[in-house]
Protein backbone atom coordinates (compact mmCIF):
# COMPACT_ATOMS: atom_id res chain seq x y z
CA UNK A 1 0.00 0.00 0.00
CA UNK A 2 1.61 3.59 -1.22
CA UNK A 3 1.40 6.37 1.08
CA UNK A 4 0.50 9.75 -0.06
CA UNK A 5 3.51 11.89 -1.96
CA UNK A 6 3.92 15.45 -2.26
CA UNK A 7 6.39 17.13 -4.91
CA UNK A 8 8.63 19.17 -4.23
CA UNK A 9 9.35 19.36 -0.85
CA UNK A 10 10.69 22.53 -0.90
CA UNK A 11 10.12 25.30 -3.09
CA UNK A 12 11.39 29.46 -2.93
CA UNK A 13 9.56 31.70 -5.14
CA UNK A 14 9.12 35.16 -5.74
CA UNK A 15 6.16 37.59 -5.23
CA UNK A 16 3.78 37.45 -8.33
CA UNK A 17 5.00 34.32 -9.67
CA UNK A 18 2.90 31.28 -10.36
CA UNK A 19 3.47 27.73 -8.41
CA UNK A 20 2.09 24.28 -9.41
CA UNK A 21 2.45 21.53 -6.60
CA UNK A 22 1.81 17.88 -7.02
CA UNK A 23 -0.08 15.40 -5.07
CA UNK A 24 -0.34 11.32 -5.38
CA UNK A 25 -3.00 9.68 -3.42
CA UNK A 26 -2.82 6.95 -1.42
CA UNK A 27 -3.84 3.67 -4.03
CA UNK A 28 -7.42 3.47 -4.02
CA UNK A 29 -8.56 6.94 -2.76
CA UNK A 30 -10.33 8.77 -4.75
CA UNK A 31 -11.31 11.92 -2.58
CA UNK A 32 -7.94 14.40 -2.14
CA UNK A 33 -8.14 17.58 0.12
CA UNK A 34 -5.62 20.52 0.43
CA UNK A 35 -4.45 22.11 3.46
CA UNK A 36 -2.24 25.15 3.93
CA UNK A 37 -0.48 25.24 7.54
CA UNK A 38 1.45 28.22 8.50
CA UNK A 39 4.24 28.28 10.79
CA UNK A 40 2.91 27.68 14.13
CA UNK A 41 -0.91 26.88 13.22
CA UNK A 42 -3.28 24.06 12.39
CA UNK A 43 -3.65 22.64 9.15
CA UNK A 44 -6.45 24.80 6.94
CA UNK A 45 -8.90 23.53 4.60
CA UNK A 46 -8.11 24.69 0.86
CA UNK A 47 -10.51 22.94 -1.02
CA UNK A 48 -11.30 19.11 -2.02
CA UNK A 49 -11.83 17.12 -4.80
CA UNK A 50 -13.85 14.18 -5.67
CA UNK A 51 -13.76 11.94 -8.85
CA UNK A 52 -12.37 14.96 -10.56
CA UNK A 53 -14.59 17.44 -9.55
CA UNK A 54 -14.11 20.14 -6.46
CA UNK A 55 -17.14 19.31 -3.91
CA UNK A 56 -16.18 22.03 -0.94
CA UNK A 57 -13.73 24.58 -0.40
CA UNK A 58 -12.46 26.71 2.49
CA UNK A 59 -11.99 30.38 2.88
CA UNK A 60 -9.05 31.24 -0.48
CA UNK A 61 -9.40 33.34 -2.88
CA UNK A 62 -10.09 32.14 -6.27
CA UNK A 63 -6.09 32.48 -7.46
CA UNK A 64 -5.71 28.99 -5.03
CA UNK A 65 -7.41 26.67 -7.66
CA UNK A 66 -6.75 22.47 -8.18
CA UNK A 67 -7.27 19.47 -10.45
CA UNK A 68 -7.57 15.98 -9.82
CA UNK A 69 -6.61 13.59 -12.93
CA UNK A 70 -8.49 10.29 -13.37
CA UNK A 71 -5.62 8.21 -11.87
CA UNK A 72 -6.72 10.43 -8.46
CA UNK A 73 -3.52 12.14 -8.59
CA UNK A 74 -3.91 16.07 -7.55
CA UNK A 75 -2.41 19.17 -8.02
CA UNK A 76 -2.95 22.88 -6.33
CA UNK A 77 -2.30 26.26 -8.31
CA UNK A 78 -0.99 29.52 -6.65
CA UNK A 79 -1.23 32.32 -8.85
CA UNK A 80 -0.20 35.76 -7.74
CA UNK A 81 1.88 34.62 -5.02
CA UNK A 82 1.83 36.68 -1.74
CA UNK A 83 4.63 36.51 0.77
CA UNK A 84 1.56 35.60 3.25
CA UNK A 85 1.42 32.37 1.32
CA UNK A 86 4.24 31.09 2.60
CA UNK A 87 3.50 27.86 4.49
CA UNK A 88 3.55 24.23 4.56
CA UNK A 89 1.03 22.92 2.01
CA UNK A 90 -0.39 19.25 2.97
CA UNK A 91 -2.32 17.08 0.86
CA UNK A 92 -4.52 14.26 2.07
CA UNK A 93 -6.34 11.51 0.17
CA UNK A 94 -9.40 9.49 1.91
CA UNK A 95 -11.53 6.66 0.51
CA UNK A 96 -14.46 8.46 0.64
CA UNK A 97 -16.41 11.86 0.88
CA UNK A 98 -16.92 12.14 4.28
CA UNK A 99 -13.39 12.15 5.24
CA UNK A 100 -13.55 9.91 8.39
CA UNK A 101 -10.00 8.87 8.32
CA UNK A 102 -7.62 11.15 6.05
CA UNK A 103 -3.73 9.77 4.80
CA UNK A 104 -1.82 13.16 4.85
CA UNK A 105 1.53 13.26 2.79
CA UNK A 106 4.88 14.81 4.22
CA UNK A 107 4.35 18.27 2.74
CA UNK A 108 5.52 20.87 0.14
CA UNK A 109 7.47 23.60 2.49
CA UNK A 110 6.09 27.57 0.17
CA UNK A 111 8.88 29.88 0.54
CA UNK A 112 7.69 33.51 -0.93
CA UNK A 113 10.08 35.93 -1.06
CA UNK B 1 -18.02 29.36 12.97
CA UNK B 2 -16.30 26.38 13.59
CA UNK B 3 -13.10 26.47 15.77
CA UNK B 4 -11.31 24.62 18.11
CA UNK B 5 -8.87 25.19 21.11
CA UNK B 6 -5.85 23.42 22.39
CA UNK B 7 -3.66 24.22 25.01
CA UNK B 8 -0.42 25.43 23.91
CA UNK B 9 2.97 23.80 24.06
CA UNK B 10 5.47 23.00 24.34
CA UNK B 11 4.46 20.27 26.99
CA UNK B 12 7.48 19.11 28.38
CA UNK B 13 6.90 15.75 30.68
CA UNK B 14 9.48 12.81 31.81
CA UNK B 15 9.38 9.42 30.62
CA UNK B 16 6.40 7.22 32.26
CA UNK B 17 4.64 10.71 33.15
CA UNK B 18 0.98 10.82 32.85
CA UNK B 19 -0.42 12.97 29.83
CA UNK B 20 -3.10 15.37 29.28
CA UNK B 21 -3.66 17.45 26.52
CA UNK B 22 -7.00 20.04 26.72
CA UNK B 23 -8.86 20.66 23.22
CA UNK B 24 -12.41 22.20 23.32
CA UNK B 25 -14.09 23.15 20.44
CA UNK B 26 -17.03 25.70 19.38
CA UNK B 27 -19.50 23.92 16.19
CA UNK B 28 -23.14 23.97 15.00
CA UNK B 29 -24.54 20.42 15.05
CA UNK B 30 -23.11 17.25 16.08
CA UNK B 31 -19.59 17.23 14.74
CA UNK B 32 -16.78 14.21 15.02
CA UNK B 33 -13.88 15.25 16.88
CA UNK B 34 -10.43 13.49 16.48
CA UNK B 35 -6.60 13.49 17.11
CA UNK B 36 -4.10 13.90 15.03
CA UNK B 37 -0.23 13.22 15.29
CA UNK B 38 2.42 14.59 13.40
CA UNK B 39 6.25 13.03 14.07
CA UNK B 40 8.96 15.39 12.81
CA UNK B 41 9.37 15.21 9.22
CA UNK B 42 6.21 13.14 8.36
CA UNK B 43 2.68 13.53 7.28
CA UNK B 44 -0.05 13.95 9.92
CA UNK B 45 -1.56 10.12 11.15
CA UNK B 46 -4.94 9.91 12.75
CA UNK B 47 -4.58 8.92 16.53
CA UNK B 48 -8.33 8.49 17.15
CA UNK B 49 -11.38 9.72 16.88
CA UNK B 50 -15.36 9.78 18.18
CA UNK B 51 -18.08 10.23 16.79
CA UNK B 52 -20.93 10.80 19.18
CA UNK B 53 -21.28 12.25 22.64
CA UNK B 54 -20.00 10.37 25.31
CA UNK B 55 -17.88 8.11 22.94
CA UNK B 56 -14.31 7.16 23.61
CA UNK B 57 -11.71 7.08 21.08
CA UNK B 58 -8.05 4.94 22.40
CA UNK B 59 -5.26 3.87 20.12
CA UNK B 60 -1.49 3.24 21.01
CA UNK B 61 -2.22 4.06 24.71
CA UNK B 62 -4.16 7.30 23.74
CA UNK B 63 -7.37 7.49 25.00
CA UNK B 64 -9.89 10.34 24.60
CA UNK B 65 -13.86 10.81 25.52
CA UNK B 66 -16.16 12.84 23.96
CA UNK B 67 -18.01 15.27 26.10
CA UNK B 68 -20.32 17.18 24.56
CA UNK B 69 -21.55 18.98 27.81
CA UNK B 70 -17.79 20.63 28.19
CA UNK B 71 -17.38 20.41 24.78
CA UNK B 72 -14.40 19.06 25.07
CA UNK B 73 -12.05 15.59 24.01
CA UNK B 74 -8.92 15.88 26.13
CA UNK B 75 -6.33 13.27 25.22
CA UNK B 76 -4.76 11.37 28.05
CA UNK B 77 -2.15 8.88 27.91
CA UNK B 78 -1.26 7.21 31.25
CA UNK B 79 2.68 6.49 30.65
CA UNK B 80 4.69 8.43 28.12
CA UNK B 81 7.41 7.43 26.23
CA UNK B 82 10.20 8.97 24.50
CA UNK B 83 8.88 7.72 21.01
CA UNK B 84 5.32 9.59 21.86
CA UNK B 85 7.24 12.96 21.06
CA UNK B 86 5.65 14.62 18.47
CA UNK B 87 2.97 17.90 17.75
CA UNK B 88 -0.90 16.65 18.53
CA UNK B 89 -3.65 18.34 16.63
CA UNK B 90 -6.95 18.61 17.78
CA UNK B 91 -9.92 18.92 14.94
CA UNK B 92 -13.60 18.43 14.66
CA UNK B 93 -15.52 17.86 10.75
CA UNK B 94 -19.21 18.70 11.27
CA UNK B 95 -21.94 16.62 9.73
CA UNK B 96 -22.88 17.42 6.70
CA UNK B 97 -19.32 19.00 5.28
CA UNK B 98 -16.30 17.38 4.62
CA UNK B 99 -13.81 19.50 5.73
CA UNK B 100 -11.72 19.09 9.13
CA UNK B 101 -11.24 22.23 11.48
CA UNK B 102 -8.16 21.92 13.04
CA UNK B 103 -6.38 23.14 16.23
CA UNK B 104 -3.32 24.90 16.17
CA UNK B 105 -1.41 22.19 17.75
CA UNK B 106 0.67 20.92 20.94
CA UNK B 107 4.30 19.95 20.61
CA UNK B 108 5.04 17.20 22.98
CA UNK B 109 8.19 16.67 24.00
CA UNK B 110 9.34 13.33 26.47
CA UNK B 111 12.57 13.38 28.02
CA UNK B 112 14.22 9.69 28.79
Amino acid sequence: ETGVTQSPTHLIKTRGQQVTLRCSSQSGHNTVSWYQQALGQGPQFIFQYYREEENGRGNFPPRFSGLQFPNYSSELNVNALELDDSALYLCASSGDRANEKLFFGSGTQLSVL
Amino acid sequence: GDSVTQMEGPVTLSEEAFLTINCTYTATGYPSLFWYVQYPGEGLQLLLKATKADDKGSNKGFEATYRKETTSFHLEKGSVQVSDSAVYFCALKNSGYSALTFGKGTMLLVSP
